[in-house]
């Protein structure tokens, strides 16, 4: 099947830094890519849902001035958690799709912590 | 509210054990359900999914069928192997739009 990176697999920052979330598609243009959260012993939730060239869709009670989501071209979006918090910690993952059909392809996920 | 719920991990099992690993879903309508599958360092692969009630997913011997009467789409597999060492979600979604999932089992299986 179609491939996705995500950079980094894993990444600890400090408080108050900034961290960038990487998400690829190697093999396909991917019109619109979904942002994931995960926290211990939770299920994903979505974050928001971006499409080329447009404003991410923000999930309610995700602030999209701290998780700012740029789509710029057909096979790169891009998370960047401003002013991380040791509450930020948790699973992102993100997953990329044509739009031709009903699957997704995901990236292997970034475990982001914040010290 | 829509959502998932699978059954908590991890699970250990033996080589050649049967493996069930149940979901329930919630949500108004009929949706697409799905099982992914995450092995170590990798990101999420699609394992088998089902569009409408009574339809059977099925994919390197695993099998769910989607119930609608019990909104449930249990994953099985006859016996397991080492290989199949993951950690399997389960979801469901309407075309193009989001996807809700479960919190995911782990699975371990032991030669």
């Amino acid at each position: 099947g179609a491939v996705v990176s995500q950079h980094p697999s894993w990444v600890i920052c400090k408080s108050g830094t900034s961290v960038k979330i990487e998400c690829r598609s190697l093999d396909f243009q991917a019109t619109t890519m979904f942002w994931y959260r995960q926290f211990p012993k939770q299920s994903l939730m979505l974050m928001a849902t971006s499409n080329e060239g447009s404003k991410a869709t923000y999930e309610q009670g995700v602030e999209k001035d701290k998780f700012l989501i740029n789509h710029a071209s057909l096979t790169l979006s891009t998370l960047t958690v401003t002013s991380a918090h040791p509450e930020d910690s948790s699973f992102y993952i993100c997953s990329a799709e044509s739009g031709a059909n009903t699957e997704a392809f995901f990236g292997q996920g970034t475990r982001l912590t914040v010290v | 509210g829509d959502s998932v719920t699978q059954m908590e991990g991890p699970v250990t099992l033996s080589e050649e054990a049967f493996l069930t690993i149940n979901c329930t879903y919630t949500a108004t309508g009929y949706p697409s359900l799905f099982w992914y599958v995450q092995y170590p360092g990798e990101g999420l692969q699609l394992l088998l999914k089902a569009t409408k009630a009574d339809d059977k997913g099925s994919n390197k011997g695993f099998e769910a069928t989607y119930r609608k009467e019990t909104t449930s789409f249990h994953l099985e597999k006859g016996s397991v192997q080492v290989s199949d060492s993951a950690v399997y979600f389960c979801a469901w979604r309407y075309n193009f739009n989001k996807f809700y999932f479960g919190s995911g089992t782990k699975l371990n299986v032991k030669p």
